[in-house]
């Protein structure tokens, strides 16, 4: 089955440091892939996405590079926030398998805590 | 425009108790997800409709759990019988479609936050 596979939490570090956050998956079919991100007190956003190998998704700073031979999507921000303090997820969602629907696989999260 | 809408958005329940979780999608999505979400954890797929069709249910976790779509629109996702291991929180997602080869991006509520005592 499709899995998602992120580095472990809380990332700590301080403003205008260089972020990467490791995520690998597994999938059987095409997956693109996703970054999501949920402020405290808020819903789940999505931050960025990248649906074919080689694509790189961007938003806000952030980057993400689809790499099919590394099976990752490591998520990177060159100088980071106390704003961007938030927990980040990477997904995936396989195409080929859930022909009903796009479902979503998660990671588990990491906590990424900025500070001054 | 207005976002997903979850309600309530706490609720606590006695072991045994039923519980009715309600998600307005955004006007004119076709899709719907439910998901959820145990602390400290990403959330879990749960279920799928495509407008009233309920075309995936392969994560409820037990019979305890159904869930409907009836207008093709408003969802609601109900727990018989809650138990402690069913606290966590519970998303709704939507989306405007689904066709081969693309991904539409899902949109989520703010959640509801299910606590049994």
């Amino acid at each position: 089955g499709n899995s998602v596979t992120q580095m472990e939490g809380p990332v700590t570090l301080s403003e205008e440091a260089f972020l990467t956050i490791n995520c690998t998956y597994t999938a059987t079919g095409y997956p693109s892939l996703f970054w999501y991100v949920q402020y405290p007190g808020e819903g789940l956003q999505l931050l960025l996405k990248a649906t074919k190998a080689d694509d790189k998704g961007s938003n806000k700073g952030f980057e993400a590079t689809y790499r099919k031979e590394t099976t990752s999507f490591h998520l990177e921000k060159g100088s980071v926030q106390v704003s961007d303090s938030a927990v980040y997820f990477c997904a995936l969602s396989d195409l080929v398998l859930t022909g009903g629907g796009n479902k979503l696989t998660f990671g588990t999260g990491t906590q990424l805590k900025v500070e001054l | 425009g207005a976002g997903v809408s979850q309600s309530p958005r706490y609720k606590v329940a006695k072991r045994g108790q039923d519980v009715a979780l309600r998600c307005d999608p955004i006007s004119g999505h076709v899709s719907l997800f439910w998901y959820q979400q145990a602390l400290g954890q990403g959330p879990e797929f749960l279920t799928y409709f495509q407008n009233e069709a309920q075309l995936d249910k392969s994560g409820l976790p037990s019979d305890r759990f159904f869930a409907e779509r009836p207008e093709g629109s408003v969802s609601t996702l109900k727990i018989q019988r809650t138990q402690q291991e069913d606290s966590a929180v519970y998303l709704c997602a939507s989306s405007l479609g689904f066709a081969a080869g693309s991904s539409y991006e899902q949109y989520f509520g703010p959640g509801t936050r299910l606590t049994v005592t």
